[in-house]
Formats: structure tokens, sequence, C-alpha cells
């Protein structure tokens, strides 16, 4: 099936500095990816859409200047949470939503990324 | 706008036992997908099974398989013969078919059931 991989799996940064997540779709091209968060036994919680060659979309309440997302290529998305402070802390995860085909409209997830800020 | 609830924060089951978890939605849309993923101690969301509301067909796959009730907008799991590998958190969700604005149809997920397995 569909493999969605995302990296780091744990980082640990300084509050103030900035740190990139990757999330790479390894064998389909997605237009889409989506950025999710996930408190402590909560569900997911979704920050903003990801959009090839444009700009992502954003939910409401998130801030853009932020959680900055580029999604560069049809593979690749990446998060960077900018001026981090402890409250970023929190576990993140990335999705892609595979082409139509057997697969389609199907949406699979990334290993998810463990972000603590010290 | 849609929703998706999952009224049983937790459940538990015997090893070998079958377990149904609930799911309801709210939507004024008639073309949509439903999805029950599970979640793991690792984190990993696993895609579980899948259903195209236009099938009226129950989706299975091995040891699980759904109730869909689309008039009633429910959309049960129902796993059986429970193994202890099934223990994680399950998270029903709903993802409509057309696509607004640049969301372009991201998943829309109840509270999760906490599903617990008994040796």
């Amino acid at each position: 099936g569909a493999v969605v991989s995302q990296h780091p799996s744990r980082v640990i940064c300084k509050s103030g500095t900035s740190v990139k997540i990757e999330c790479r779709s390894l064998d389909f091209q997605a237009t889409t990816m989506f950025w999710y968060r996930q408190f402590p036994k909560k569900s997911l919680m979704l920050m903003a859409t990801s959009n090839e060659g444009s700009k992502a979309t954003y939910e409401q309440g998130v801030e853009k200047d932020k959680f900055l997302i580029n999604h560069a290529s049809l593979t690749l998305s990446t998060l960077t949470v900018t001026s981090a402070h402890p409250e970023d802390s929190s576990f993140y995860i990335c999705s892609a939503r595979a082409p139509r085909g057997p697969s389609g409209n199907t949406i699979y997830f990334g290993e998810g990324s463990w972000l603590t800020v010290v | 706008a849609q929703t998706v609830t999952q009224s049983q924060p937790e459940m538990s089951v015997q090893e070998a036992e079958t377990v149904t978890l609930s799911c309801t939605y709210d939507t004024s849309e008639s073309d949509y997908y439903l999805f029950w993923y599970k979640q793991p101690p690792s984190r990993q969301m696993i895609l579980v099974i899948r259903q195209e509301a236009y099938k009226q067909q129950n989706a299975t796959e091995n040891r699980f398989s759904v109730n869909f009730q689309k008039a009633a907008k429910s959309f049960s799991l129902k796993i059986s013969d429970s193994q202890l590998g099934d223990a994680a958190m399950y998270f029903c969700a709903y993802r409509s078919s057309m696509n607004y604005g640049g969301s372009q149809g991201n998943l829309i997920f109840g509270k999760g059931t906490k599903l617990s397995v008994k040796p």
C-alpha cells in the first residue's frame, strides 16, 4: 500500500529556535498533504492543508507565521515550527491523499513526530 | 459542518471474542467516505477499513467489518476473533467527496475509542 514517511520521529529543541519536520510520500505523488497536531489522549486536530505549488490553507486559530508549511514538490511537504515555545511541544502527524486508483481517496499517515521544546 | 461522534471512550474485549465500536456522524452530503483508523501506542495511524457512502454493501477486511447504516448515519466497526495486537485507539473518520476551497476534503475525526484486549 501507499507509504508516507515522516522525519524526524523525535526532536528536542531549545525554546526560541526553529525546527523542521518533513513529510514524504514514497510511492505516489501527493498534490495535497495534511498536517495534524495531536495532544495527549486527544484526537487529531487539523492544522493546515498543504497544496503543491501554492500556499497552504490554515485552519482557524493556527498561526501561519508560526507554523510554516512548504509543499515544494509532489512528494514532499515540510512543517517548520518557528520560534518554538514549550507549549508547542506535541505530536505532529502528516498525511497524504493517494491519487485515483485502488487506493484512491484514501489518506495515508506518516509515523508522526514528537516535538519537545525545552 | 460535518461532525463525527464516538460515544465509547473505552471498550474492553476478551481475546478471541467479538467487539463492536460505535460511530455516528452528521452531514448533509450524500456522497462521502468513512474510515476507521487504528492508532497503537507507537502512534502510527493505520487504516483499518474504508467505506464509500454510495456503496450499500458493508466493507470487510479479514476480521474487521463495518455496519454502515446511511439513513441512520451510523458506521460501527466489528472486530471478530479479537487479538492482543488489536489493542489500540480507534478513530472513526469522515471525508467529503467534494473539495471545499483549499481543504481538499480533509478527514474529520471522532474523539476515539480506546480498546483493551484481555488475554
